[in-house]
């Protein structure tokens, strides 16, 4: 059982290129999100889905795109990535069912963009 | 809107030492408030959560009680260890919350000397 893990760990990209970052879970989680993570900013959301091939903006969209064509993966995408996006970036999922709904996350992925 | 503050770090203390790191929310309506903790090169983890008010959570010697009527959820430990040394962030989810959807703190960096 893997938990949630994250593709690729670290990245270096120049203004202008793109990527995407793909978070697969195995403990069949409804919910997915994607969050980053900025000194003193704590995790601010970017996209969350609440199913498969459903997606929604969070705090900070712009400049990034998502997708949820199966149920453990959810994609993030940099089209044309900026300085500004130099960040960790955190994946986490978790179930809606039950009361209590624990997201669990994982290790991040660290991307710098010159 | 929903917001978390917590009190700036880094906290710095000696072994055995007595924790206390603030945490104030703002929130329409009655969250849950949670404490995740952030190891070295790692995801967030759950600490410990409240669901309702005077609820305790507690969890590894941490303990943390919601505090309705000064919208707080301080977490405190009676003798912290080296093996403390984490960034914890405090967090609040709304009820009726599509999504689960959580706000983070900025987090609080702690550090223990031997």
């Amino acid at each position: 059982n893997a938990g949630v893990t994250q593709t690729p760990k670290f990245r270096v990209l120049k203004t202008g290129q793109s990527m995407t970052l793909l978070c697969a879970q195995d403990m069949n989680h409804e919910y997915m999100y994607w969050y980053r993570q900025d000194p003193g900013m704590g995790l601010r959301l970017i996209h969350y889905s609440v199913g498969e091939g459903t997606t929604a903006k969070g705090e900070v969209p712009d400049g990034y795109n998502v997708s949820r064509l199966k149920k453990q993966n959810f994609l993030l995408g940099l089209e044309s990535a900026a300085p500004s996006q130099t960040s960790v970036y955190f994946c986490a999922s978790s179930s809606r069912v039950g009361f209590f709904y624990e997201q669990y996350f994982g290790p991040g992925t660290r991307l710098t963009v010159t | 809107g929903n917001s978390v503050t917590q009190m700036e770090g880094p906290v710095t203390l000696s072994e055995e030492a007595f924790l206390t790191i603030n945490c104030t929310y703002t929130a329409t309506g009655y969250p849950s408030l949670f404490w995740y903790v952030q190891y070295p090169g790692e995801g967030l983890q759950l600490l410990l959560k409240a669901t309702k008010a005077d609820d305790k959570g507690s969890n590894k010697g941490f303990e943390a009680t919601y505090r309705k009527e000064t919208t707080s959820f301080h977490l405190e430990k009676g003798s912290v260890q080296v093996s403390d040394s984490a960034v914890y962030f405090c967090a609040l989810m709304r009820t009726a919350n599509a999504g689960n959807m959580l706000t983070f703190g900025g987090g609080t960096r702690l550090m223990v000397k031997p």
